[in-house]
């Protein structure tokens, strides 16, 4: 199994960020749930919430409703979208696997780095 | 203040045994998950559920836990070791949460 992310490197601050996880070596489809997580510069990894192929999805409930998940099956990838983003949102992001009928991920993506400028 | 805590840096010779902890009251209702992470590499998980071992990761891996705190033991460490390692927990609301990391440098 294998995650990639993708994203656009620099985003400017207000605008919104879209990142994309592209799937291999599984199908999205198959019953697992996809995570986000970020971790800002010199800060612990931030889980942002979760999303299961049929569109329902957990948010981290300390993060405000900037965020939003969504699910390409026919593609085998899921994104997230972040909006009116500020310097805080900084961060390297990663997507993850987490099994339906475990609490940890075992597979993850080696991240993609997103600067917000101003 | 992070809800779990991880010492900043451990260092240790070839062969030696290295041990990362990672405490917060968190860890006394929910499982630990530990993962080693290499500087541009995705995460790998190399223990689940406190001491449990994924399929291909070395024996010289295991966890424990009391309490509050978990630890992660590596017994004869090699130079392939090196990285960084973080563990993953959940809080009372089942929000995952993690440490800030432990940075092993093999000497």
């Amino acid at each position: 199994v294998q995650l990639q992310e993708s994203g656009p490197g620099l985003v400017k601050s207000s605008g919104t960020l879209s990142l994309t996880c592209a799937v291999s070596g599984d199908s999205i489809s198959r019953g697992d749930w996809w995570s986000w997580v970020r971790q800002p510069p010199g800060k612990e990894l931030e889980w942002i919430g979760e999303i299961y192929y049929t569109g329902s999805a957990n948010y981290n409930p300390s993060l405000k409703s900037r965020f939003t998940m969504s699910v390409d099956k026919l593609k085998n990838q899921f994104s997230l979208q972040v909006n009116s983003v500020t310097a805080a949102d900084t961060a390297k992001y990663f997507c993850a696997r987490r099994s339906d009928w475990q609490y940890y991920f075992d597979y993850w993506g080696r991240g993609t780095l997103v600067t917000v400028s101003s | 203040s992070p809800e779990l805590t991880q010492s900043y840096s451990v260092s240790v010779s070839p062969g030696q045994t290295a041990r990362i902890t990672c405490s917060g009251e968190a860890l006394s209702r929910q499982h630990a998950h530990w993962y080693q992470q290499r500087p541009g590499q995705a995460p790998i998980l190399v223990i689940f559920k406190d001491n449990e071992r994924p399929s291909g990761i070395p024996e010289r891996f295991s966890g424990s836990s009391s309490g509050t705190t978990v630890t992660l033991t590596i017994t004869g460490v090699q130079a392939e070791d090196e990285a960084d390692y973080f563990c993953l927990s959940a809080d009372s609301s089942g929000t995952y949460i993690f440490g800030l990391g432990t940075k092993v440098t093999v000497l």
